[in-house]
């Protein structure tokens, strides 16, 4: 079983639909949960990150954790074509070195999401 | 405030070489992660560099290897490329004490 398991998709709906994306996880050590939007031919941009289990909300974005079911979502309100993209999942534990903590993030294969106008 | 660059953004090489990329991160950003990114296995971690010190690695062979320098800036080496190494290489960057890492645009590897 993959650490990590996301829909591939792809996943096509009409502009101003709710979109809901979803990742399962196995690894209880997980603490720290992101969700990235990746275009074509980009980088991963940063949309939302969440410590531990529940909501948080940043305009049309809202991203929830649940730690029980090992489960999380990002649901995207009132969708547009500029939100067509590879929407992945990623998670962490949490590493504590002198000087912070560290970054090895475990990432969904990603969502690939078509908003049509 | 600029964000994560890498150079070259494409590349071509042939089986058996070597590569070397580079990544600038972000002003004041100490961290620096890298990822190699391929349609059948997603993004997977390579390593991560803090302050000059590779302090997590991932699940590849000894032919991947990086460091960092006093600035901060960081290589990544592959040598005795193989035709499974062509890939999208990501490097992120994030400062002490968070964990938001932000990505480059990646440098495209092609090995023939």
């Amino acid at each position: 079983q993959k650490e990590v398991e996301q829909d591939p998709g792809p996943l096509s709906v009409p502009e101003g639909a709710i979109v809901s994306l979803n990742c399962t996880y196995s690894n209880s050590a997980f603490q720290y949960f992101m969700w990235y939007r990746q275009y074509s031919r980009k980088g991963p941009e940063l949309l939302m990150y969440t410590y531990s289990s529940g909501n948080k909300e940043d305009g049309r974005f809202t991203a929830q954790v649940d730690k029980s079911s090992k489960y999380i979502s990002l649901f995207i309100r009132d969708s547009q074509p500029s939100d067509s993209a590879t929407y992945l999942c990623a998670m962490s534990p949490i590493y504590e070195h002198s000087g912070g903590s560290n970054y090895k993030l475990t990432f969904g294969k990603g969502t690939l999401l078509t908003v049509n106008p | 405030k600029a964000g994560v660059t890498q150079t070259p953004r494409y590349l071509i090489k042939t089986r058996g070489q070597q590569v070397t990329l580079s990544c600038s991160p972000i002003s004041g950003h100490r961290s620096v992660s890298w990822y190699q990114q391929t349609p059948g296995q997603g993004l997977q971690f390579l390593f991560e560099y803090f302050s000059e010190t590779q302090r997590n690695k991932g699940n590849f062979p000894g032919r991947f290897s990086g460091r960092q320098f006093s600035n901060s800036r960081s290589e990544m080496n592959v040598s005795t490329l193989e035709l499974g190494d062509s890939a999208l290489y990501l490097c992120a960057s994030g400062t002490s004490g968070e964990y938001e890492q932000y990505f480059g645009p990646g440098t495209r590897l092609t090995v023939t």
